[in-house]
């Protein structure tokens, strides 16, 4: 069974770059079918995509935070990581790493892609404060 | 950008039946998608691409679709069930948006 685990520093301070790291156990990163995703949800609040990165590295981010946000993967360790910048109050939430089904759908003699999360890791709360 | 709608709560008794709507899935080539998610743990996939269940998921737990919107039902609701609920979807370029939750009373 897959699985996924967040980790990195619980608190960061106004203006800096928070980086998270997800390490994925019992499965190689490497996969065709997949991407890797980070999601976060502020407390009491719902869940927002912050974006993905392919095992090719191609990356697709939220437009919200398309201007801070770096994805990047490390296959030879299976790991992805986040890295945020210039961040906020506004930032602190729960932040998890997430296992991303895609594929392919023909509908109307056209391709469209789809994507859903199928394993998430436990999350890990990243508070901005001074 | 791009929006799914829930209701915010919907409550039942314990044996009735649930229904959690979601409304403003992409037409054409979009699915919708379902996550049950109880406090202080992380999101657990119930439904994929508007009505298939994972392994593990109840019987009882089922979805559909009508247009553009999607419904996630569940059947004899037991206490257990109580949690939030999130429909997902992704846009013609790939990004991916979650509806604003739904919390599930049993009452």
């Amino acid at each position: 069974q897959v699985q996924l685990q967040e980790s990195g520093p619980g608190l960061v301070k106004p203006s800096q770059t928070l980086s998270l790291t997800c390490s994925v156990s019992g499965g190689s990163i490497n996969s065709g079918v997949y991407s890797w995703s980070w999601i976060r949800q502020p407390a009491g609040k719902g869940l927002e995509w912050i974006g993905r990165v392919y095992p090719s590295g191609s990356t697709n981010y939220n437009p919200s935070l398309k201007s801070r946000v770096t994805i990047s993967v490390d296959t030879s360790k299976n790991q992805f990581s986040l890295r945020l910048s210039s961040v906020t109050a506004a930032d602190t939430a729960v932040y998890y790493c997430a296992r991303e089904r895609f594929g392919q759908l023909l509908e109307q003699r056209s391709y469209y892609h789809f994507y859903y999360m199928d394993v998430w890791g436990k999350g890990t709360t990243v508070t901005v404060s001074s | 950008s791009y929006e799914l709608t829930q209701p915010p709560s919907v409550s039942v008794s314990p044996g009735q039946t649930a229904r959690i709507t979601c409304s403003g899935i992409a037409l054409p080539g979009q699915y919708g998608y379902w996550y049950q998610q109880k406090p202080g743990q992380a999101p657990v996939l119930v439904i994929y691409k508007d009505n298939e269940r994972p392994s593990g998921i109840p019987e009882r737990v089922s979805g559909s679709r009508s247009g553009t919107t999607v419904t996630l039902t569940i059947s004899g609701v037991q206490a257990e069930d109580e949690a939030d609920y999130y429909c997902q979807s992704t846009d013609s370029s790939g990004t991916v948006a979650f509806g604003g939750g739904t919390k599930l009373t049993v009452l």
